[in-house]
């Protein structure tokens, strides 16, 4: 799986949009992006993936560089919920595999009121 | 939350005791694993299956054992748990083709 860097934390005002970057320069064509988020003391939550085109759900979007080589995860709106360590990770699909994520560190976003 | 539950929720044990955790799914998903997290590791992998019967090792496999005699259920055991088995246990299970994943609600483990 290729390396991913993300900023150790960030802050963002409620109700603005928290945008979280990822540097994934040694990506391989296929390797997907993954977004994970871990709430204090809770297991992690999936977020969204994509390969190269922007991606959107109920939760947030993903918008990944024509290059491939970094991603921002947008949460539009957050609350004080969204507050969490969030986590970018790359790999190829699993298809038949069964191997399992590889967590980094991660981002600590912490929403202000 | 994909019907996945964790048991106990928290326990307390003496070193060199046995322990077991149990992680059960609703849902019939061929693949679970288990994670344990520590400050300054985040989390690792400690042991997958892939069907009834078939288990492989994690990045962290030793000290645990694992067990999977039917779809629902992947058991965690720590066949004689010691100071470095503190920690908080998340099991897992792969939804779809690609690797979404949904996660238990943790164990946290103290051996004391």
């Amino acid at each position: 799986d290729a390396k991913t860097t993300q900023p150790p934390s960030m802050d963002c005002a409620e109700g603005r949009a928290a945008n979280l970057p990822c540097n994934h320069s040694t990506i391989s064509g296929n390797e997907y992006v993954y977004w994970y988020r871990q709430i204090h003391s809770q297991g992690p939550q999936y977020i969204i993936h994509g390969l190269k085109n922007n991606e959107t759900n109920e939760m947030a979007s993903l918008i990944i560089t024509e290059d491939r080589k970094s991603s921002t995860l947008i949460l539009p709106h957050a609350t004080l919920r969204d507050t969490a360590v969030y986590y970018c990770i790359v790999r190829v699909h699993s298809g038949g595999g069964a191997d399992g994520l590889t967590f980094g560190k991660g981002t600590h976003l912490i929403i202000q009121p | 939350d994909a019907g996945i539950t964790q048991s106990p929720r928290h326990k307390v044990t003496e070193t060199g005791t046995p322990v077991t955790l149990r992680c059960h799914q609703t849902e019939n998903h061929r693949y679970m694993y288990w994670y344990r997290q520590d400050p300054g590791h985040g989390l690792r992998l400690i042991h997958y299956s892939y069907g009834v019967k078939d288990t492989d090792k994690g990045e962290v496999s030793d000290g645990y054992s694992v067990s999977r005699s039917k779809t629902e259920d992947f058991l965690l055991t720590l066949e004689s748990a010691t100071s470095s088995q503190t920690s908080v246990y998340f099991c897992a299970i792969r939804v779809g083709a690609g690797d979404e994943a949904f996660f238990g609600q943790g164990t946290r483990l103290t051996v004391v």
